[in-house]
């Protein structure tokens, strides 16, 4: 049972790339969510999603893009990277009924 | 705005000794709160959790009051070992939809585990 699993573990994107980070979960679970998390501080929520199809903003949105076609994954695109994202990006989900959250291992991003 | 603050960055102890980290929060209609481990490179990995109608809950060697008085949490480790050095995190766990939750996070209590 792999739980929540990132890719990629580390990268670097120039000013202006685009790039998306991969999200999986083999829970079965219903929802998921994207976190940042900068130097020192704690998570915040950038987007989340209750169910395939639906997608909602959290707290720090801009500058980013999810869908959720399946129930498994869950990918956020940056689509003109900025020196402002530059974080640790995490993805967790959770299953109904329970308030849980299972983490995956993250994403180190760098925009020079 | 409603933020999650820890009361010490850092914080040091013998091993096999009790550790306590602390954390405030300002939200007085938050209801559920969870402590978060965070090791170096690792995803944070939830620890124990807490409802505003308990004021304590026990796990294996941690401990988590909650004084909704003063908005105050507490985490206690029994007899610390050095697998607990890590980054801890309260968090406010606020309603989204369902049971799906928003945590928001305090910027952390480094524990590192002297031998």
């Amino acid at each position: 049972n792999a739980g929540v699993t990132q890719t990629p573990k580390f990268r670097i994107l120039k000013i202006g790339q685009s790039m998306t980070l991969q999200c999986t979960q083999d829970m079965n679970h219903n929802y998921m969510y994207w976190y940042r998390q900068d130097p020192g501080m704690g998570l915040k929520l950038i987007y989340y999603s209750v169910g395939a199809g639906i997608t909602d903003k959290g707290e720090v949105p801009n500058g980013y893009n999810v869908s959720r076609s399946t129930t498994e994954d869950f990918p956020l695109r940056l689509e003109l990277a900025a020196p402002s994202q530059t974080s640790v990006y995490f993805c967790a989900s959770s299953s109904e009924g329970k308030e849980k959250l299972f983490f995956g291992s993250g994403t180190q991003l760098s925009v020079l | 705005g409603e933020s999650v603050g820890l009361h010490l960055p850092t914080l040091s102890v013998q091993e096999g000794d009790n550790s306590i980290i602390n954390c405030a929060y300002s939200n007085s209609a938050s209801d559920y709160f969870i402590w978060y481990k965070q090791e170096s490179g690792k995803g944070p990995q939830f620890i124990i959790d807490i409802r505003s109608n308990m004021d304590k809950r026990q796990g294996q060697r941690v401990t988590v009051l909650l004084n909704k008085t003063v908005k105050h949490l507490s985490l206690q480790i029994a007899a610390t070992q050095p697998g607990d050095s890590a980054v801890y995190f309260c968090a406010d766990a606020g309603p989204l939809s369902g049971s799906a939750r928003q945590l928001t996070f305090g910027s952390g209590t480094q524990l590192t585990v002297l031998p």
